[in-house]
């Protein structure tokens, strides 16, 4: 059974960093594309970073040059770094799979809330 | 990177059928077959409806269908139920090797 579990989400001040991390279970993350999709409290999804099963990665306007995705095959992990940041950064990230093969996600973790205020 | 448009809300009567349309541009919904489609209910993970415009996961109703038509992709589903009410969100596949999600659409049913 495929299973996504975010953590390192919390509250955090505006200029810090902060650590995300998705566990993965039932199939390797070097297999397909993992992405960050995140949700502001109210609002819609938003793509935040994709990184692929070469090691490729992409990042929204956003986030570019401030947030980091990596992976950890050994751990079957995916992390987000996330540094620089800002009020509008408040969100629940959610961890998404993309489907093998195919150009969406297929299955998503239940998220970790992030909240960036002084 | 900016959102696919999405209508806000819609709504409908039980047994009745809906169309939530999903507006892009040609370098995402007008370029590729990749449109999604995820329903979402509060406090809850989004959930694969539809992929590649039209196709169905194992385990989505028959109710749920979608089509596209140059830069508009567009999710029906038929023989509403008080379950269907939802957030409902489409994504594309872009031009950029990246996705772009719409603003997302509040089913009421009725």
């Amino acid at each position: 059974e495929v299973q996504l579990v975010e953590s390192g989400g919390g509250l955090i001040q505006p200029g810090g960093s902060l650590r995300l991390s998705c566990a993965a279970s039932g199939f390797t993350v070097s297999s397909t594309y993992l992405s960050w999709v995140r949700q502001a409290p109210g609002k819609g999804l938003v793509w935040i970073s994709t990184i692929y099963s070469g090691g490729s990665t992409y990042y929204a306007d956003s986030v570019k040059g401030r947030f980091t995705i990596s992976r950890d095959t050994s751990k079957n992990t995916v992390f987000l770094q996330m540094s620089s940041l800002r009020a509008e950064d408040t969100a629940v990230y959610f961890c998404a799979r993309g489907a093998h093969g195919g150009n969406y996600v297929d299955y998503w973790g239940q998220g970790t809330l992030v909240t960036v205020s002084s | 990177q900016s959102a696919l448009t999405q209508p806000a809300s819609v709504s409908g009567s039980p047994g009745q059928s809906i169309t939530i349309s999903c507006t892009g541009t040609s370098s995402d919904v007008g370029r590729y077959k990749y449109v999604s489609w995820y329903q979402q209910r509060p406090g809850e993970a989004p959930k694969l409806i539809l992929f590649d415009v039209s196709n169905r996961p194992s385990g989505v109703s028959n109710r749920f269908s979608g089509s596209k038509s140059d830069n508009t992709a567009s999710l029906t589903i038929s023989g509403l139920q008080a379950e269907d009410e939802a957030y409902y969100y489409c994504s594309s596949y872009t031009i950029s090797a990246t996705w772009v999600f719409g603003a997302g659409t509040e089913l009421t049913v009725l």
